[in-house]
C-alpha cells in the first residue's frame, strides 16, 4: 500500500493568483496523478506526472494553466495558475505502485476556494 | 461517452447487504471492472475488480454476468462506515488507458440506521 500526504489541506486565495500543492508519498512509486473534483462533481483526470520529464495532459488542460513538477519517485506538485472563481475545487494526488498496477491510492485531497 | 450506468441514489438499512449494480455493455475483452468508493470529504479508496469471474475480498464481493455486460458489488453487512459514492470503472488491464480511472457520476450509497 502507499501513504500519500498532500499540502495544503485547503486554502482560499484570491483571483490571478497561483496556488502550488504538494503531494508526497510514503514510498517509490511508478505512477503519480493529478485529479480535480469540481463541487458536487466526480473526478476528472487533469495529467500524470512523469519522474525526470513533462506531465502527459488530458484533454482540455495545459501545462500553462497546470505546471506539474516530479523531481523524484515520491514527490509531485501541482500548481494552479492565474486562478478564477471556476478553479474552486478539491485537487487530488494519486499514485499507482506499478504500470499495470490494479490499484490506486489517493490522497485526502486539497480544497481550494478562489474568491 | 459514459463506459458504465450506475444509479444515482440507493440506501440500505444497516447490517443489510448492499447491492450496487453497474452497467457495462460496450465493455471489450481486454478490460476489467473496477469499483472505488469515495467516502465524504476523502480520496476515492479501491474495493474490487474482476474479469469474468466472481470475486471476494475482506471488503465485498463482485458478481460479473456471463456476458460482462453488467456487473453487482455487493456489502454483505452494511455499516453507517459503508454511506459513500461508489463508482464503477471499467479500463484495460494492460497497454493504453490501463492507468487512467474514468470517473463516471457513481451511485451516492445512505446505509441508513
Amino acid at each position: 500500500s502507499a501513504v500519500i500526504s498532500q499540502k495544503p489541506s485547503r486554502d482560499i486565495c484570491q483571483r490571478g493568483t497561483s496556488l502550488t500543492i504538494q503531494c508526497q508519498v510514503d514510498s517509490q512509486v511508478t505512477m503519480m496523478f493529478w485529479y480535480r473534483q469540481q463541487p458536487g462533481q466526480s473526478l476528472t483526470l487533469i495529467a500524470t506526472a512523469n519522474q525526470g520529464s513533462e506531465a502527459t495532459y488530458e484533454s482540455g488542460f495545459v501545462i500553462d494553466k497546470f505546471p506539474i513538477s516530479r523531481p523524484n519517485l515520491t514527490f509531485s506538485t501541482l500548481t494552479v495558475s492565474n486562478m478564477s472563481p471556476e478553479d474552486s475545487s478539491i485537487y487530488l494526488c494519486s499514485v499507482a505502485l506499478q504500470q499495470n498496477s490494479y490499484e490506486q491510492y489517493f490522497g485526502p485531497g486539497t480544497r481550494l476556494t478562489v474568491t | 461517452d459514459a463506459k458504465t450506468t450506475q444509479p444515482t441514489s440507493m440506501d440500505c438499512a444497516e447490517g443489510r447487504a448492499a447491492n450496487l449494480p453497474c452497467n457495462h455493455s460496450t465493455i471489450s475483452g481486454n478490460e476489467y471492472v473496477y469499483w472505488y468508493r469515495q467516502i465524504h470529504s476523502q480520496g476515492p479508496q479501491y474495493i474490487i475488480h474482476g474479469l469474468k469471474n466472481n470475486e471476494t475480498n475482506e471488503m465485498a464481493s463482485l458478481i460479473i454476468t456471463e456476458d460482462r455486460k453488467s456487473s453487482t458489488l455487493i456489502l454483505p453487512h452494511a455499516t453507517l462506515r459503508d454511506t459513500a459514492v461508489y463508482y464503477c470503472i471499467v479500463r484495460p488491464f494492460s497497454g493504453a488507458g490501463s492507468y487512467q480511472l474514468t470517473f463516471g457520476k457513481g451511485t451516492k450509497l445512505s446505509v441508513i440506521p
